[in-house]
């Protein structure tokens, strides 16, 4: 089973800065099977990208993605109050799918 | 524009059984494969189960292999998920959620996902 791990596991920055979260995969995972999501408490998450760098529907531009192999970003250009979160990334390999344990992005 | 509701979740036994419903609508639900997704309190999120836009295909994570079926009605434009022996474990909130494609056999992504069902399980 490929293991994602997530970094910092919480973030804390103030609106208007720039936030980039880490997901390191275990083994290579292909970036067509990469995806973040955001989760605010007490809802679902929401897909921000997929493909490792593609936007979903409806997502800010501010919000982007990026790598390959084992290393992924998740880069959040300028900080929105409503972007205080947390984030998940996820993969989709031959074991099945698997999520990363989540950053907090916490405000400052 | 998309909806995914799910229902069926209280509070169970264990060893009981539970099965959770999730109508869609605001898409053509038998063109595209479906999961399930749960969440232990204050937890991480962990993928369930997956079936195919047809229901030809299953996919299910080994925590749950044997004691939990994933089916689909697509005339009822619902999904359902099955769950026996259930276990302490197993206490979670579980969202249904829509896989951008339907032919892929262990499914994508979610781009789409319900508000969920709580499970509880316990004596």
């Amino acid at each position: 089973e490929i293991v994602l791990t997530q970094s910092p596991g919480t973030l804390s920055l103030s609106p208007g800065e720039r936030a980039t979260l880490s997901c390191r995969a275990s083994q290579s995972v292909s970036s067509s099977y990469l995806a973040w999501y955001q989760q605010k408490p007490g809802q679902a998450p929401r897909l921000l990208i997929y493909g490792a760098s593609s936007r979903a529907t409806g997502i800010p531009d501010r919000f982007s993605g990026s790598g390959s192999g084992t290393d992924f970003t998740l880069t959040i250009s300028r900080l929105e109050p409503e972007d205080f979160a947390v984030y998940y990334c996820q993969q989709y390999g031959s074991s099945g799918h698997t999520f990363g344990q989540g950053t907090k992005l916490e405000i400052k | 524009q998309v909806q995914l509701v799910e229902s069926g979740g209280g509070v169970v036994q264990p060893g009981g059984s539970l099965r959770l419903s999730c109508a869609a609508s605001g898409f053509t639900f038998s063109s595209y494969g479906m999961h399930w997704v749960r969440q232990a309190p204050g937890k991480g999120l962990e993928w369930v189960a997956f079936i195919r836009y047809d229901g030809s295909n299953k996919y299910y994570a080994d925590s749950v292999k044997g004691r939990f079926t994933i089916s689909r009605d697509n005339s009822k434009n619902t999904l359902y998920l099955q769950m026996n022996s259930l276990r302490a474990e197993d206490t979670a909130v579980y969202y249904c959620a829509k896989d951008p494609l339907g032919w892929l056999p262990k499914g994508y992504y979610f781009d789409y996902w319900g508000q969920g069902t709580l499970v509880t399980v316990s004596s």
